[in-house]
């Protein structure tokens, strides 16, 4: 697609479920990220792939999240068991493989954990 | 970790007037990014800048690496400029360099 596409844009939950969010990348980009961004600070880096594997995950938090991306496009974030801590903006980004260039965020999914 | 810290933290401007806003870093870097954060939470890009002096229309950005800081300047500026303000940059800590560590942002606020 021509630009990062992310859904649900919001999410309301209650505490204890199960989440999944899902991110499209720009076409033709094999870098995938995923970011976290609390009222008022700047995104946190989550979670790194380049095509189908995880190059670098030690930004997520806890093992309650978990992302995969099967087909080396597409990718889903998911929570379990979630907590009024993980109410944030989730952000999706992607590059260009082998350029540690720009990256493109998407509009990002607003999760809210009652 | 590379520490990034962006001043001022907040910034109010009457529409028209001209700004700059800084980042400094800890350590040198491979890239950086100055990001816009519009109100409903679009992250745009800016600038990919990671050393030299860039501009786009009112925009322009430089960094010096050697010294480790960027600005952005921000000309006449309009109501739609509002919003927050990012630097994001990666370290050059070699091996894989991709992670991109942002500042608390400048909030700016252009008034008509």
């Amino acid at each position: 697609g021509a630009g990062v596409s992310q859904t649900p844009s919001n999410k309301v939950t209650e505490k204890g479920k199960y989440v999944e969010l899902r991110c499209d990348p720009i076409s033709g980009h094999t870098a995938l990220y995923w970011y976290r961004q609390s009222l008022g600070q700047g995104p946190e880096f989550l979670i790194y792939f380049q095509g189908t594997g995880a190059a670098d995950d030690s930004g997520l938090p806890n093992d309650r999240f978990f992302a995969v991306r099967p087909e080396g496009s597409v990718s889903t974030l998911k929570i379990q068991r979630t907590e009024r801590g993980d109410s944030a903006v989730y952000l999706c980004a992607s590059s260009r493989q082998g350029y540690t260039g720009e990256l493109f965020f998407g509009e990002g999914s607003r999760l809210t954990v009652l | 970790g590379i520490q990034v810290e962006q001043s001022p933290p907040d910034l109010i401007l009457q529409e028209g007037a001209n700004s700059t806003l800084r980042c400094n870093f800890s350590d040198s870097v491979n890239n950086l990014q100055w990001f816009h954060q519009n109100p409903w939470g679009q992250l745009i890009n800016l600038f990919y800048i990671p050393s030299g002096t860039k501009q786009n229309g009112r925009l322009s950005a430089t960094t010096v690496a050697t010294e480790r800081y960027s600005l952005l300047y921000i000309s006449s500026s309009q109501t739609t400029d509002s919003g927050v303000y990012f630097c994001a940059v990666e370290d050059d800590s070699g091996g894989s360099n991709y992670k991109l560590t942002f500042g608390k942002g400048t909030l700016l606020t252009v008034n008509p």
